[in-house]
């Protein structure tokens, strides 16, 4: 875990706030994933960038917007938040893989959220 | 469609005892299958995966997975539970996505080892 971090740990906030989730890698992975965590529903993929000039949209972009600052920084910033993102978020790694495909993930220890 | 099922919520065993923990999927072409474990307030950890091969694979902590093509099924599986194994557990998938690969999560089965 120590290989992929997540600031903060923890956060409480207020409807209609903006926030932002920040994560750092050491693996020297190209690809980087941003994920939410709901009990009974699984991970479930924000947004992925495959480089820092690739930003892609997953199963439940809305309300949602990343930064790829650079390869090993990933950002992850709610505009408005609001009380349904209240969640477990996780910001995941990995390189490419067999012939570009994909391969492992390896995941930072998580940010609590709670939006009131 | 979903591309990975994990059809039990939760799964108890008693210490000692073989455990299985059961995923299908579905997706077109060749399918790369994880199982990841996650232990109270941590991050997801890899345990093993199936690209081509052996159709048994073994991966960390003791853990194997059998890859059933005719049944489109990954289940992991491990001869003797420990109680520190209890813990969640999800299979995924790799899908495409325009022209990339992505990976697909199951909910995850929550893992019981009594002692």
């Amino acid at each position: 875990d120590a290989d992929v971090t997540q600031t903060p740990r923890n956060r409480i906030t207020k409807t209609g706030k903006r926030i932002m989730l920040e994560c750092s890698q050491t693996k020297g992975h190209d690809r980087m994933y941003w994920y939410r965590q709901d009990p009974g529903l699984g991970l479930r993929l924000i947004y992925y960038s495959f480089d820092v000039k690739d930003i892609n949209k997953g199963e439940i972009s809305d309300g949602y917007s990343v930064s790829r600052q650079a390869q090993a920084k990933f950002s992850l910033s709610l505009e408005s938040a609001i009380p349904n993102q209240t969640a477990l978020y996780f910001c995941a790694t990995s390189d490419a893989g067999h012939l570009g495909s994909y391969n492992e993930q390896f995941f930072g220890p998580g940010t609590r959220l709670t939006v009131l | 469609a979903q591309s990975v099922a994990q059809p039990e919520d939760q799964v108890n065993v008693a210490e000692g005892n073989p455990l299985t923990v059961k995923c299908t999927y579905s997706v077109s072409g060749n399918p790369y299958l994880f199982w990841y474990v996650q232990y109270p307030n941590r991050g997801l950890q890899f345990l093993l995966k199936y690209i081509t091969g052996d159709n048994l694979v073994k991966g960390s902590y003791g853990f194997e997975a059998e890859f059933n093509k005719s049944q489109t099924s990954f289940h992991l599986k491990k001869p003797s539970a420990l109680v520190s194994d209890s813990a969640l557990y999800f299979c995924a998938v790799r899908r495409r996505s325009g022209g990339s690969y992505i990976p697909t999560f199951g909910r995850g089965t929550s893992l019981i080892v009594h002692p």
